[in-house]
């Protein structure tokens, strides 16, 4: 049973436009998300994270939203650049323990020029 | 320095063979992890070890057996694996056990034939 979903396997995004992940969580016990990018025969990389007690996080081109009510959270990438296209891993942990990361299973993103 | 090595790259081994990954990384990390990916899967936990010690083991196979040599180092040694052993080994680490920042190795690649 997966706990953490990412239901679109790709999405693909005119650069300069807005780029959408979405992520959906069924544990409750959550408390920490995090997002990765993958380039192909590259180890993933953080990108950003957010805590429940927050609903937003913003860090340069990137904004994460959480919706503690729908279990929900998505990664906007505003504007979207070419360099940006990799397979993004939305992961989530609970009770401190931010090693024990479940992942889902990933949604590549390719930003067209 | 910021990159956790990972050796090899690339791997091909028969069920009958004893092999080794290794990891290292020169950040100062005390927390070290390996992580199994099969294709179009997320990362999975296989072990964590916090200040050199195992912490967890995520009821991985006896035929995958790591090693923490010292804080730099960690190795996953592999005996007798079957085919469906055949996957991405991801090494991370992190400051801590308890810190949100996993930086990745680029992975091994093996296929067990």
């Amino acid at each position: 049973d997966q706990q953490v979903k990412q239901n679109s396997p790709s999405l693909s995004v005119q650069e300069g436009r807005i780029s959408i992940l979405n992520c959906d969580y069924t544990n409750s016990m959550f408390d920490y998300f995090l997002w990765y990018k993958k380039y192909p025969a590259e180890g993933p990389t953080f990108l950003i994270s957010i805590s429940s007690i927050k609903d937003k996080n913003e860090d340069g081109r990137f904004t994460v939203f959480l919706n503690k009510s729908a279990k929900h959270l998505s990664l906007h990438i505003v504007p979207s650049q070419p360099g940006d296209s990799a397979v993004y891993f939305c992961a989530a942990t609970y009770g401190g323990s931010q090693g024990n990361l479940i992942f889902g299973k990933g949604t590549k993103l390719s930003v067209k020029p | 320095d910021t990159e956790v090595t990972q050796t090899p790259k690339h791997l091909v081994m028969g069920m009958t063979n004893k092999k080794s990954l290794k990891c290292e990384q020169h950040m100062g990390h005390r927390a070290m992890y390996w992580y199994k990916q099969k294709a179009k899967k997320p990362p999975e936990l296989m072990f964590v070890y916090s200040y050199e010690k195992l912490s967890i083991n995520e009821s991985v196979p006896s035929r995958f057996s790591p090693e923490c040599p010292n804080s730099s180092l960690l190795n996953l040694h592999l005996h007798a694996l079957q085919p469906e052993d055949s996957a991405l080994y991801l090494c991370a680490s992190s400051r801590e056990y308890q810190n949100e920042k996993l930086f990745f190795g680029s992975g091994t690649q093996l296929s067990v034939l």
